[in-house]
């Protein structure tokens, strides 16, 4: 079974700052894709990033950024220069044939 | 482009009551998925429908079943409703590729049984 686990429930940053959330999964897959999707108050999921397991290059999105490690199963957001508007739920995903999500992570974004 | 609907966005019901939601994806996508959200469970996946057929489904009872319309519009089904069936269903949908396809939600529509 794959499962991925978030282990921060919570995080807080102080706007402008950068703050990693972190993600681990299992998985006896070797293709799949990886996913942080972030839930603001409205509900609504929006695709912050997406990673291919098979390239190396870790993928970046302006602010945004991960850090892949596929031996060590780890997919990490780094949010740089947080803004206000980052606060939300960020969820954790991975797609093999279907999607997995993590518990979340609620983050915080101090004025 | 037109995002994801869904509707109704707040629905009550009581139990044993059975439910009906819609959804309406993106123009050109061909895949629905849905998924439960609550607060003891989070995210779980219930089934995705790809070209009018179930392609995938997660672990809930037979109570929750969906179906998908040739222009791709899906409903999701819940019979014999109970009280832990309040949530919020999202709704995705994807081009359906292997390739990398990202889900794109909807709204959601948030489900009270009483």
């Amino acid at each position: 079974a794959q499962t991925v686990t978030q282990s921060q429930p919570e995080m807080s940053v102080q706007e402008a700052e950068t703050v990693t959330l972190s993600c681990t999964y299992d998985t006896s897959e070797s293709d799949y894709y990886l996913f942080w999707y972030k839930q603001p108050p409205s509900r609504q999921m929006i695709l912050v990033i997406r990673q291919e397991a098979y390239k190396q290059q870790n993928a970046t999105e302006n602010r945004f950024s991960v850090n892949f490690q596929k031996a060590a199963k780890s997919f990490s957001l780094k949010i740089s220069d947080s803004q206000l508007g980052d606060a939300a739920m960020y969820f954790c995903a991975y797609m093999a044939w279907d999607m997995r999500f993590g518990a979340g992570t609620r983050l915080t974004v101090k004025p | 482009k037109a995002g994801v609907t869904q509707t109704p966005r707040y629905l009550i019901k009581t139990r044993g009551q059975q439910v009906t939601l819609s959804c309406s994806p993106i123009s050109g996508h061909r895949s629905v998925s849905w998924y439960q959200q609550t607060p003891g469970q989070g995210l779980q996946f219930l089934f995705e429908y790809f070209s009018e057929t179930q392609r995938n489904k997660g672990n809930f009872p037979g109570r929750f079943s969906g179906r998908q319309f040739s222009n791709s519009r899906s409903e999701m089904n819940v019979s014999t409703l109970e009280l832990g069936d309040s949530a919020l269903y999202l709704c995705a949908s994807s081009d359906g590729g292997r390739d990398n396809s990202p889900l794109h939600f909807g709204n959601g529509t948030r489900l009270t049984v009483t």
